[in-house]
């Protein structure tokens, strides 16, 4: 059983970078069968695909924060990472780090998520 | 973008009863078409994929059905621990969930 951790810091100030690494265990995150996914939810509001990457480096990210985004992996540390700039309130959320399968499949596994408040 | 819509926001029901929960795609979807449940405080769970299939380790009450824009999740008989937010989500198009209905104790 695949299991995914995020860590960062959990305040960040206005305008700043929001960053995040999710660690993966119990699996490779070099498998061809999957991508690594970042999802956030507001409180009390629904759930936001933010992006995934694949073991390759390539990146597939959410059109409305494309501007903002930078998801990347590194293999030797089985470890993924989210930079997200320009932070305003609206960003604050409790972040996810999922897998994903490959097309057409689901979220099969998930991290336990980490909020970030966006404050001064 | 794909808009999923799920409805209703809530539905108030006792342990024991039949929840059918709606989830309807603004475009066909296809059958790729996955459900969640969230409880409090935790990350969400994948109960059905591809529509119908329930996934690893999720119980026989979990049933799923649907194909291009109307898709329904049925639990057949509550167990408490069924009481939870519910979330469906495409990925015929990009990534998309619905808004989430939340099933609680009437």
């Amino acid at each position: 059983q695949v299991l995914l951790q995020e860590s960062g810091p959990g305040l960040v100030k206005p305008s700043q970078t929001l960053s995040l690494t999710c660690t993966v265990s119990a699996g490779s995150i070099s498998s061809d069968d999957y991508f690594w996914s970042w999802i956030r939810q507001p409180p009390g509001k629904g759930l936001e695909w933010i992006g995934y990457i694949y073991h390759s480096g390539s990146t597939f990210y959410s059109p409305s924060l494309k501007s903002r985004l930078t998801i990347s992996v590194d293999t030797s540390k089985n470890q993924f990472s989210l930079k997200m700039t320009s932070v305003t309130a609206a960003d604050t959320a409790v972040y996810y780090c999922a897998r994903l399968e490959e097309w057409p499949g689901p979220f099969d596994s998930w991290g336990q998520g980490t909020l970030v408040s966006v404050s001064s | 973008e794909i808009v999923l819509t799920q409805s209703p926001a809530t539905l108030s029901l006792s342990p024991g009863d039949r929840a059918t929960l709606s989830c309807r795609a603004s475009q066909s979807v296809n059958t790729y078409l996955a459900w969640y449940q969230q409880k409090p405080g935790q990350a969400p769970r994948l109960l059905i994929y591809g529509a119908s299939n329930r996934a690893t380790g999720i119980p026989g009450r979990f049933s799923g059905s649907g194909s291009g824009t109307d898709f329904s999740l049925t639990i057949s008989s509550l167990e408490p621990e069924d009481f939870a937010v519910y979330y469906c989500q495409q990925r015929s198009s990009w990534l998309t969930f619905g808004g989430g209905t939340k099933v609680e104790i009437k």
